[in-house]
């Protein structure tokens, strides 16, 4: 059974960046898509980018692009999803997801609140 | 890229069917056949519950049912129970090289 766990929550001030860590555990880590998806509260889901391990090459949504950064280390199963240049509206649980089938995210970490506040 | 169509909220007695539309275009939900369904609790992370417009992953109730008509997606969900009230999320993949969801539907079990 694949299971992701995630970093605990942060409190950041704007301007700073923030690191979330995903470990993976029970599956094939490698060959299947990482994707970061937020959440504002009280809002919808935000796909932010994804990376396929194996592959090393990361895509970012067009709204993040410049401002984040997804890696993984395959040595040990995690991903990481970095965000830069913080401010109020980047407050969110920001959720892990891995996807077995292409078109859809399978496993999802527990999530990491992020709050940013001066 | 905008979020993918969805009604705001969609409500129904126990026992009853329910269905709930995603309407994307000819680049996302239209053209491509990587529709996915997410059940979302208060508090919890989302679950997949319907992947490639109409395939449930294992353990999932087949009470739940995808299907798509155009650039419109539809997860139908068969015998209401007190424990499908959630959000429920859509998602496809897009020409642009990106994922995109909808806004989320909140569905009451009254």
């Amino acid at each position: 059974q694949v299971q992701l766990v995630q970093s605990g929550a942060e409190v950041k001030k704007p301007g700073s960046s923030v690191k979330v860590s995903c470990k993976a555990s029970g599956g094939t880590f490698s060959s299947y898509a990482i994707s970061w998806v937020r959440q504002a509260p009280g809002q919808g889901l935000e796909w932010m980018g994804g990376i396929i391990p194996i592959l090393g090459t990361a895509n970012y949504a067009q709204k993040f692009q410049g401002r984040v950064t997804i890696i993984t280390d395959e040595s040990t199963s995690t991903a990481y999803m970095e965000l830069s240049s913080l401010r109020s509206e980047d407050t969110a649980v920001y959720y892990c997801a891995q996807g077995y089938n292409y078109g859809s995210f399978d496993y999802w970490g527990q999530g990491t609140l992020v709050t940013v506040s001066s | 890229q905008s979020a993918l169509t969805q009604p705001a909220s969609v409500s129904g007695s126990p026992g009853q069917s329910i269905t709930i539309s995603c309407t994307g275009i000819s680049s996302d939900v239209g053209g491509y056949n990587y529709v996915s369904w997410y059940q979302q609790h208060p508090g919890k992370a989302p679950k997949l519950m319907i992947y490639d417009v109409s395939n449930r992953p294992s353990g999932v109730s087949n009470r739940f049912s995808g299907s798509k008509s155009g650039n419109t997606a539809s997860l139908t969900i068969s015998g209401l129970q007190a424990e499908d009230e959630a959000d429920y999320y859509c998602s496809s993949y897009t020409s642009s090289i990106l994922w995109v969801f909808g806004g989320g539907t909140k569905l009451t079990v009254l």
